[in-house]
């Protein structure tokens, strides 16, 4: 199985900072990765496919980056909305895996 | 609108069987692929099983041989029969259809599932 680390695993943040997540695979996945966002007792949602996709109504805050076994994805002006879960997923290779997730607190 | 939404969760005891339903609404469940995503409680996010377009299905070594995914096209309904459950099993589970080659949108609102005696 791909082993998905994410890291920090917690943070804490301002609004209107800059926040970025990294996520690393324990083998090369290409650019197949995603990342979702899930806020407390709520389903996640999508948020970017194939490493740097902005899914459909996500704000352009939201950006993705990497491939290979590096990718990241950065919040540029974090919002109050955007305190959240964050978690990557790959889909090159079967079983698909999330990495443990990053809580982003308010500092 | 395009949305799933999950039913059939609650309290079984060990051992016992569970069938979960996701209907969905604004597309064709059969012409998509569709999985069962599940969260244990405070943990994170683990991928359970899936079913393709074609009919053909693959589930996770954890849940291979007591879950079946499956689905009505009559009903537009997706359903992951839980069988021989265990204490580990606990966890809220979610449907997604699943964009090939794998990414998850929409998500449903998720139902819990506890294996508890």
């Amino acid at each position: 199985d791909i082993q998905m680390t994410q890291s920090p695993s917690s943070l804490s943040a301002s609004v209107g900072d800059r926040v970025t997540i990294t996520c690393r695979a324990s083998q090369g996945i290409s650019s197949w990765l995603a990342w979702y966002q899930q806020k407390p007792e709520k389903a996640p949602k999508s948020l970017i496919y194939a490493a740097s996709s902005l899914q459909s109504g996500v704000p352009s805050r939201f950006s993705g980056s990497g491939s290979g076994t590096e990718f990241t994805l950065t919040i540029s002006g974090l919002q109050p909305e955007d305190f959240a879960t964050y978690y990557c997923q790959q889909y090159n290779t079967y079983p698909l895996t999330f990495g443990g997730g990053t809580k982003v607190e308010i500092k | 609108e395009v949305q799933v939404v999950e039913s059939g969760g609650g309290l079984i005891q060990p051992g016992g069987s569970l069938r979960l339903s996701c209907v969905a609404s604004g597309f064709i469940v059969s012409s998509n692929y569709m999985s069962w995503v599940r969260q244990a409680p405070g943990k994170g996010l683990e991928w359970v099983s899936v079913i393709y377009s074609g009919g053909d299905t693959h589930s996770a070594d954890s849940v291979k041989g007591r879950f079946t995914i499956s689905r009505d096209n009559s009903k537009n309904t997706l359903y992951l029969q839980m069988n021989s459950l265990r204490p580990e099993d606990t966890a809220v589970y979610y449907c997604a259809r699943l964009w090939a080659p794998g990414w998850f949108d929409p998500w449903g609102q998720g139902t819990l599932v506890t294996v508890s005696s």
